[in-house]
């Protein structure tokens, strides 16, 4: 079933504001990653924040994690146009036996216009 | 120098085909992944190899035959085409294996873009 649930679906906004996008999840997680796509491109990965974390940060990006309400949320301050893209939360869970995988929600297309 | 690189990069071909794509990944990886994007950008994970063996298997159809000659490669054949099986692919690797708890980041090739008509 589909862990990460981004919200919203899509986010417009102009260069120099600041973009906040949610992921909500259903069950307990080893770790949560933010990964980017840009059109027609694979995935790059972001940032991975552990369950027993709260909050993390890497340049312009600060991503926090509420385990107890089961969502994430990544801010990324002072946009810029290159910032355009698609962004994914993927849960780290147990996936049966003893093996982990990475389940991704369906994303959010962050617009920045210049 | 690609990290992981993928081959062909945009395939169409007739419904019932059979057809490979390649992956490649040069960071000493010893894991690797298929992946399935459908139209919605949904993103699916299909397999997980570890060091040439299976160890996720996401109740794929049987039609769907991944192959690892050795780790840095993770090939994927599919028999019989059909018109769902159109999507992007992408190939992944990551340093951790699927037991680590500790997880980690895993990097994405570029995708195959599989159109059947």
């Amino acid at each position: 079933s589909q862990q990460g649930e981004e919200d919203p679906q899509a986010l417009s906004i102009q260069e120099g504001e600041n973009a906040t996008m949610n992921c909500s999840y259903k069950t307990s997680i080893n770790n949560l990653q933010w990964y980017r796509q840009n059109s027609g491109r694979g995935l790059v990965h972001l940032i991975l924040i552990r369950s027993n974390e709260r909050e993390k940060h890497s340049g312009r990006l600060r991503v926090t994690l509420d385990t107890s309400k089961k969502s994430s949320s990544l801010l990324i301050t002072a946009s810029r146009a290159a910032d355009t893209a698609s962004y994914f939360c993927a849960t780290d869970a147990r996936s049966g036996g003893s093996n982990y995988k990475l389940t991704f929600g369906k994303g959010t297309l962050l617009t920045v216009n210049p | 120098d690609t990290a992981v690189s993928q081959t062909p990069k945009y395939l169409v071909t007739q419904m019932g085909n059979d057809k490979s794509i390649k992956c490649e990944q040069n960071l000493g990886h010893d894991t690797m992944y298929w992946y399935k994007q459908d139209s919605k950008k949904f993103l699916k994970i299909m397999f997980s190899y570890n060091n040439k063996e299976l160890i996720i298997n996401e109740t794929v159809p049987n039609r769907f035959s991944p192959k690892s000659p050795d780790k840095a490669h993770l090939n994927l054949h599919i028999n019989s085409l059909e018109l769902g099986d159109s999507a992007v692919y992408f190939c992944a690797s990551s340093q951790a294996d699927p037991g680590d708890r500790e997880g980690d980041t895993q990097y994405f090739g570029p995708g195959t873009r599989l159109t059947v008509l």
